[in-house]
Order: structure tokens, then sequence, then C-alpha cells
């Protein structure tokens, strides 16, 4: 299993700050994807990354994906009370089928 | 949003019952998925289907089996449910396969006492 770490695990923080979270593993991916979770809810795709050193933005958010495509990235400018969740990253597994998705970094921000 | 509902949303069962999960789509996917999702584990793959008839094992297989008759249901059985398969239970489809986006269910809940 191609393993994906994802740091840091836990981030609360005050509204407006900026944050980054990471995505990183040993094994090289053919593309990522980023997934937001809410409380009750199912993930949903937030976007994906194919070509090593892409960067996509999302209104105030960033994702980047490592020249080597072993590694990715989520930043977030003046985060709001609407951004808390769960933040998955995914990437394809040796199977081609299947995605195998990190543990996730669960984001809160207070008003 | 896509078109894909689970049943129960909710479900408390006995240890050594069987239990079966429905997974509905109205989108027409090729591609249905099984996850487990658990505190400290994060997204797992039970099972995965890539065509009617067509299903593969996921990381997390044992206790678990799958069925696929029709494009639009998959179906979790857990032929003897254990308290380590108290869980919640997330169906995912997609169009093309893994490299394409997932859409996910709104999970079901197990508890097995």
């Amino acid at each position: 299993t191609q393993l994906l770490e994802q740091s840091p695990q836990f981030l609360s923080i005050q509204e407006g700050e900026n944050l980054t979270v990471y995505c990183n593993s040993s094994s090289v991916f053919s593309s990522l994807q980023w997934y937001r979770q809410e409380p009750g809810e199912g993930p949903v795709l937030l976007v994906t990354v194919v070509t090593g050193g892409e960067v996509k933005k999302l209104k105030r958010l960033t994702f980047q994906f490592g020249d080597a495509r072993k590694d990715s990235s989520l930043h977030i400018t003046a985060a709001q009370p609407g951004d808390t969740g769960l933040y998955l990253c995914a990437g394809v597994g040796n199977s081609g089928y299947a995605l195998n998705f990190g543990k996730g970094t669960s984001l809160l921000v207070t008003p | 949003d896509a078109g894909i509902t689970q049943s129960p949303r909710h479900k408390v069962t006995e240890t050594g019952t069987p239990v079966t999960l429905r997974c509905h789509q109205t989108e027409n996917h090729r591609y249905m998925y099984w996850y487990r999702q658990d505190p400290g584990h994060g997204l797992r793959l039970i099972h995965y289907s890539y065509g009617v008839k067509d299903t593969d094992k996921g990381e997390v297989s044992d206790g678990y089996s799958v069925s696929r008759s029709k494009t639009e249901d998959f179906l979790l059985t857990l032929e003897s449910a254990t308290s380590s398969q108290t869980s919640v239970y997330f169906c995912a489809i997609s169009e093309g396969g893994a490299a394409t986006a997932q859409y996910f269910g709104p999970g079901t809940r197990l508890t097995v006492t």
C-alpha cells in the first residue's frame, strides 16, 4: 500500500489566519486528489492535481503538487469558519482502480 | 450533487448477526466503492467494483463480501458482524476509475454490540 502521511493531524486557528497542510509520501503518484469532509457527511472533492509542480487555486485555497509527484500541499488564505472540516488527500493505488487516502487534517476555524 | 444514497443510515446490531448495507446510484457510473472510516485510521477501502458482477478486494476486506448485480446497486454484507466492524461506512462512485473524481454517499453508521 502506498502510504500518504498528512500533517498536522489537528489544527485550530482563528478566523483570518493563513494555514498550510501537507500530504507526503515516499511513493510517486500519477495524481493526487484533495477532499473536504464535514461532520456527518461524505467527503467532497476539491481538486485533482496531475502535473509535477502544478499549482491550482480555488478561491482562497491554493493546492500544489510537488515536482517529484510525491507530495502536495493545501494553503488556505484568510481562513473562515466555513473552512472547518477534515481535509483528506488521496492518490491512486497500485491497483489503478482505487484511491489510497491519508488520515486527514482536522481543521477548526473559530470566529 | 451526485445521486448516491445509502441505506440504512444508522443501524445497531448484535454480534454474530448478518448485516447488509445498500448503495444505490442514479449516475450510471461504472465504478463503485465501499470504505470504512474509523478514528486514527482514516478512510480504508473494503471492496470495489469495476462493473456488473466485477468486484475486487480492498485493503480491509476480511469479514466482508459484496455483490453487484445491477449497475446502480452495490451491496456490502457482513456475514457475521463483530464489534471491530463498528464504523461509519461510505459508498463512493466514479465514472472513470480511481484517477477520476469520486463522489461519496452520506454514510451509514453501524454499531455492533
